[in-house]
Formats: structure tokens, C-alpha cells, sequence
């Protein structure tokens, strides 16, 4: 298994806090990304990582924000939590872009905003 | 732009019968495909890929797909369902240039004993 790791696992907070959720890998892998997954829409990028400092956005990246500082670590923040983000999230890393990369996840984190 | 379609959100299947999830691409360049499998609270597995190599591709626990050009298909099937197959599959698609991944909405795959 690809060294993927998600924290917290779980988190329960309340409208308007903000959160971070971490995302860790020891596979130096270059990319990087975070997804949410809904009942219905599958999986939907949020944002995704070719760096470090370098991201862009995905498909629902509205509210939420990213950061790598560090090969290894990709934090995802919602700045003030929404019940609409209310989700299961993944990380997932990808070796390359170009070709035929797969991509690896890690275990997901549970978040509801109440 | 690439999307992927899974028809069936639920399927159910006798143990030891075939299973066929099905998964139709629309992409305007020839795509890569991946069917992932999602085990209750884990994240996704990959179970096999479409590199363009050979039309029908083995994967992991005995699954295989074929990918249909002109029907511009994905599917994936295995002849004789076990329990342990339970679990969510998703088809994905990218392009050989493309940086993102488009993942279907998943089909729940249940198997009855």
C-alpha cells in the first residue's frame, strides 16, 4: 500500500470555524490532490498539487483553500465551514501527469459541519 | 472535456454469478481507464488500468474489462461473484496530457448469498 496518511480521520465542528485537514505521504510522489466524495456525485477535485508551492483548482474548489510547503504534506483548509461541506475527503497522490499515472488514496476523513 | 458515466448505481448478483458494471467515456482524445474499488470506510483501490496495450485488461481478485473503442466502453465484469466482491467501484478516466482525473458517480455492487 502507498504510504498515505489522513488526518484527522473524523471530525465533527460547527458552522463558521475553520478547518484544516492534513494529508501526509512518504512516497515523494510530485502530485497531489484532495477530493470530496458526495452520495451521487462520486468524486469531485477540490484542488490538486504539481509542487511544492504550486497548486491549482479542481472542479468545486470554492471555500476552500490549499497549501504545500513540503513534498510530503498537503493541508486543506475550509476557512469558515459550511453545512454544504459536509463530507467524506480524500487525498490522493499521483508519480507523474503525463501518461499513465495512477493514482493512489489515502483513507479519508469524515468531516460534519453542524 | 472527459466525463465518465456509470449506468446502475446499484447492482445486485447472486454469489457465483457474473458480475458486469458498466462504464461508458467521453473523451476526444484517446483516454487511460481505471476501475477503482472502495471498500466500506477506506479509501479506493485499484483494480485494473487501460493503457492502450491490450483491449482486455486482468486485474486484482479474478476482475477483468474490456475497452470498446466504437462503443467507447469501459466495462468491468468477473465470471463468478464472492462475497468479499461487496464494495463500490468507480470507473476514472484521463488523457494522456490531461492533469486531472474524472471519476464516475460509482455503482454499490451487492452480493446476495
Amino acid at each position: 500500500d502507498a504510504g498515505i496518511t489522513q488526518s484527522p480521520r473524523h471530525k465533527v465542528t460547527e458552522t463558521g470555524t475553520p478547518v484544516t485537514l492534513r494529508c501526509h505521504q512518504t512516497e515523494n510522489h510530485r502530485y497531489m490532490y484532495w477530493y470530496r466524495q458526495d452520495p451521487g456525485h462520486g468524486l469531485r477535485l477540490i484542488h490538486y498539487s504539481y509542487g511544492v508551492k504550486d497548486t491549482d483548482k479542481g472542479e468545486v474548489s470554492d471555500g476552500y483553500s490549499v497549501s504545500r510547503s513540503k513534498t510530503e504534506d498537503f493541508l486543506l483548509t475550509l476557512e469558515s465551514a459550511t453545512s454544504s461541506q459536509t463530507s467524506v475527503y480524500f487525498c490522493a497522490i499521483s508519480e507523474g501527469i503525463a501518461g499513465i499515472y495512477e493514482q493512489y488514496f489515502g483513507p479519508g476523513t469524515r468531516l460534519t459541519v453542524t | 472535456a472527459q466525463s465518465v458515466t456509470q449506468l446502475g448505481s446499484h447492482v445486485s448478483v447472486s454469489e457465483g454469478a457474473l458480475v458486469l458494471l458498466r462504464c461508458n467515456y467521453s473523451s476526444s482524445v484517446p483516454p487511460y481507464l481505471f476501475w477503482y474499488v472502495q471498500y466500506p470506510n477506506q479509501g479506493l483501490q485499484l483494480l485494473l488500468k487501460y493503457t492502450s496495450a491490450a483491449t482486455l485488461v486482468k486485474g486484482i481478485n479474478g476482475f477483468e474489462a474490456e475497452f470498446k473503442k466504437s462503443e467507447t466502453s469501459f466495462h468491468l465484469t468477473k465470471p463468478s461473484a464472492h462475497m468479499s466482491d461487496a464494495a463500490e467501484y468507480f470507473c476514472a478516466v484521463k488523457i494522456d496530457t490531461g492533469n486531472q482525473f474524472y471519476f464516475g458517480t460509482g455503482t454499490s455492487l451487492t452480493v446476495i448469498p
